[in-house]
């Protein structure tokens, strides 16, 4: 079957860092994405990797390891309205998105 | 921005009745999709459609029909509403082969009694 996990929930202090990991298991691969979601909002697009490495957005950067299944969303220097879940979801070979359920990050002051 | 819009956005309806929920998007993307989520889920696809006249199921497709008569439209219709179907609803479109930026509607919250 295809899988996505996530952590279900972190804690991070406003102006620090955190990195969300994602790990995945799916039927091909043509991509991996992460999605912003507000409490009782739509998601919103944050990035997209296909190749290895790290693609770098402002504050936020997502990095790609094909070859382990694994990506992470980094967070630098966080704001309170960072308080968001964020989805990661995966695109298998037939061009459809996996989702994963999503981490739940709580901003601190 | 994205301009896809949903309606209604709540709805509270009885069991047994039927409902379509609307999405219309004005991007002129060809792919639209229909998900359905529960609080702290994940996404799972209801329908999905590539273009007019195209339509095709997802993981939850049983008790629900689509329609692709335009490109801008494409709306969600139950049958016979459930409480099982209480749920949030989210439309959303994309464009392209690599179609895994989608832009998403603000949902259709649907409770049914």
């Amino acid at each position: 079957g295809q899988n996505i996990d996530q952590p279900t929930e972190m804690t991070a202090t406003e102006g620090a860092i955190v990195q969300i990991n994602c790990t995945y298991q799916t039927s091909g691969f043509n991509g991996l994405f992460w999605y912003q979601q507000h409490a009782g909002e739509a998601p919103t697009f944050l990035s997209y990797n296909v190749l290895d490495g790290l693609e770098e957005k402002g504050r936020f950067s997502s990095f790609l390891s094909r070859s382990k299944g694994y990506s992470y969303l980094l967070l630098k220097e966080l704001q309170m309205k960072d308080s968001a879940s964020y989805l990661c979801a995966v695109m298998d070979s037939n061009y459809q998105l996996i989702w994963g359920a999503g981490t739940k990050l709580i901003i601190k002051p | 921005e994205a301009d896809i819009y949903q309606t209604p956005r709540y709805l509270v309806i009885g069991t047994g009745k039927k409902i379509t929920l609307e999405c219309s998007q004005t991007m002129g993307h060809d792919k639209m999709y229909w998900y359905q989520q529960d609080p702290g889920m994940e996404l799972h696809l209801i329908h999905y459609s590539y273009g007019v006249n195209s339509t095709e199921k997802g993981d939850l497709s049983s008790e629900s029909t689509v329609s692709r008569i335009r490109t801008e439209h494409f709306p969600l219709t139950l049958e016979s509403a459930r409480p099982s179907h209480t749920s949030q609803y989210l439309c959303a479109s994309g464009t392209g082969q690599e179609a895994g930026e989608l832009f998403f509607g603000e949902g259709s919250r649907l409770t049914v009694l």
